[in-house]
């Protein structure tokens, strides 16, 4: 079975510093891995997403991952960070084979404050 | 921009009592779920749906949960008799594709349910 670990349930940056968010993996075959990002009161938007296409994936608002096998790992980095980015996301695998219909399995979430 | 809606936003009810949550999914989209978050944990997968049939359930999704299509634009949860460990946010999500390659599943912004 797959599952993800998120380090860290909150990180705090101050404006324009570099965000990074870990994410690890266990998957016993090839991952497909996504990043989302719910905003308050809304629903889970998505950042970006790796389908063993290129290893570094970048998404919306400025945000990319880096798909590591070595390291069973996909970090959510965006260089410079905005009040704007303040989020709870979400490091999440697809859990492949069998009748599996696209049944996602998250981490536990990462809360990004952003402070002036 | 299509989205997801969902309805209530939030939902009180006395335990034991039956609730259904709606969601009307994006239009194209031939594939259906449900997740739910309890606070401070993770989201949870629940049941994933195509072509009017249950594809995938957790072993959350007990008896006294079902789903349904009651017409071409809504999907419901219903949860017959309800537990206050039921408390949680849930999301219905739909995606157009069920494969690895091309599942992208977009989220609506969740109903909070509380069970008193």
């Amino acid at each position: 079975a797959q599952s993800v670990t998120q380090l860290g349930s909150h990180v705090s940056v101050s404006e324009g510093a570099l965000v990074l968010l870990r994410c690890n993996y266990s998957s016993s075959v090839p991952p497909y891995l996504f990043w989302y990002v719910q905003y308050p009161n809304q629903g889970l938007q998505l950042l970006l997403k790796y389908t063993s296409a290129a290893t570094l994936v970048k998404g919306i608002n400025g945000f990319e991952a880096e798909f590591k096998k070595s390291e069973t790992s996909f970090h959510l980095t965006k260089p410079s960070a905005h009040m704007s980015d303040a989020a709870e996301y979400f490091c999440a695998v697809y859990n492949a084979g069998g009748t599996s219909y696209g049944k996602l399995t998250f981490g536990q979430g990462t809360i990004l404050t952003v402070h002036p | 921009e299509p989205e997801v809606t969902q309805t209530p936003s939030h939902q009180v009810t006395q335990m034991g009592q039956e609730v259904i949550l709606r969601c009307v999914p994006i239009s194209n989209h031939l594939y259906f779920y449900w997740y739910r978050q309890i606070l401070g944990q993770k989201v949870e997968f629940l049941v994933s749906f195509y072509n009017n049939e249950i594809s995938e359930k957790s072993e959350i999704f007990d008896d006294q949960f079902s789903v349904e299509r009651p017409d071409g634009s809504n999907f419901t949860l219903k949860i017959r008799s309800t537990k206050l460990e039921d408390s949680a946010m849930y999301f219905c999500a739909s995606s157009e594709f069920g494969g690895r390659a091309k599942n992208e599943q977009f989220f609506g912004p969740g109903t909070r349910l509380t069970v008193l």
